[in-house]
């Protein structure tokens, strides 16, 4: 079964400081992963996505991901948040169909 | 913009009813695919379309069936409208179906069953 888990529902971090949402996986083979983010009354928006390759995924609005297969983690990371980045993040595995976490909610304080 | 457009932005109907909702994928697109966003289920995918084909099929009720027409745009109908249908509806789109394509989400449709 392929199923992708975000243990937090809420982060919280402090302008200017790096913010981590984590993202763990269980898919039976190489997996395809996804982070997405949604604003209020938005659809969702990709970030980035992990295929192959290089463990470090590097995406849009200074965001990065690293792929870590020993620990089936997929963690969201940027060296220095903005209040503009608060919003919702959704990890998603693929094989046949996208699964999503239950999301993140990501708040940014001034 | 992700370039995928759906109507209407919101739909407020009565329990039993059907309603449709549609989709415009991106320009070039071929895939289609449908979410349901709710509180308690969270995103839960529904249906892919290809080309016009079925793709994949998810969590999606009988009560509730999809298209994908020549011109690409997709229509997702619901019927026999329940309370616990009340979600936000998104269409998605990519180039190819593979599983390595990433998918760009519509604005979504709201709907309310009363």
């Amino acid at each position: 079964a392929q199923s992708v888990a975000q243990p937090e529902d809420q982060v919280n971090v402090a302008e200017g400081n790096p913010l981590t949402v984590k993202c763990t996986y269980s898919v039976s083979g190489n997996p395809y992963l996804f982070w997405y983010v949604q604003y209020p009354n938005r659809g969702l928006q990709f970030l980035l996505k992990y295929i192959t390759g290089d463990n470090l995924v590097k995406g849009s609005y200074g965001f990065e991901a690293e792929f870590n297969k020993s620990q089936t983690s997929f963690h969201l990371k940027k060296p220095s948040a903005l209040v503009s980045d608060s919003a919702l993040y959704f990890c998603a595995s693929r094989r046949d169909k996208l699964i999503f976490g239950t999301g993140t909610r990501l708040q940014v304080f001034p | 913009d992700s370039g995928v457009t759906q109507t209407p932005k919101h739909l407020i109907t009565a329990t039993g009813q059907r309603v449709t909702l549609r989709c415009s994928p991106r320009s070039g697109d071929l895939s289609v695919y449908w979410y349901q966003q709710s509180l308690d289920q969270g995103l839960q995918f529904l249906i892919q379309y290809y080309n016009g084909e079925e793709r994949a099929k998810g969590n999606i009720l009988e009560r509730f069936s999809a298209q994908q027409f020549p011109d690409l745009h997709s229509e997702l109908n619901l019927s026999s409208l329940e309370l616990g249908d009340s979600a936000l509806y998104f269409c998605a789109s990519s180039v190819l179906a593979g599983a390595n394509n990433e998918q760009f989400f519509g604005p979504g449709t709201r709907l309310t069953v009363l």
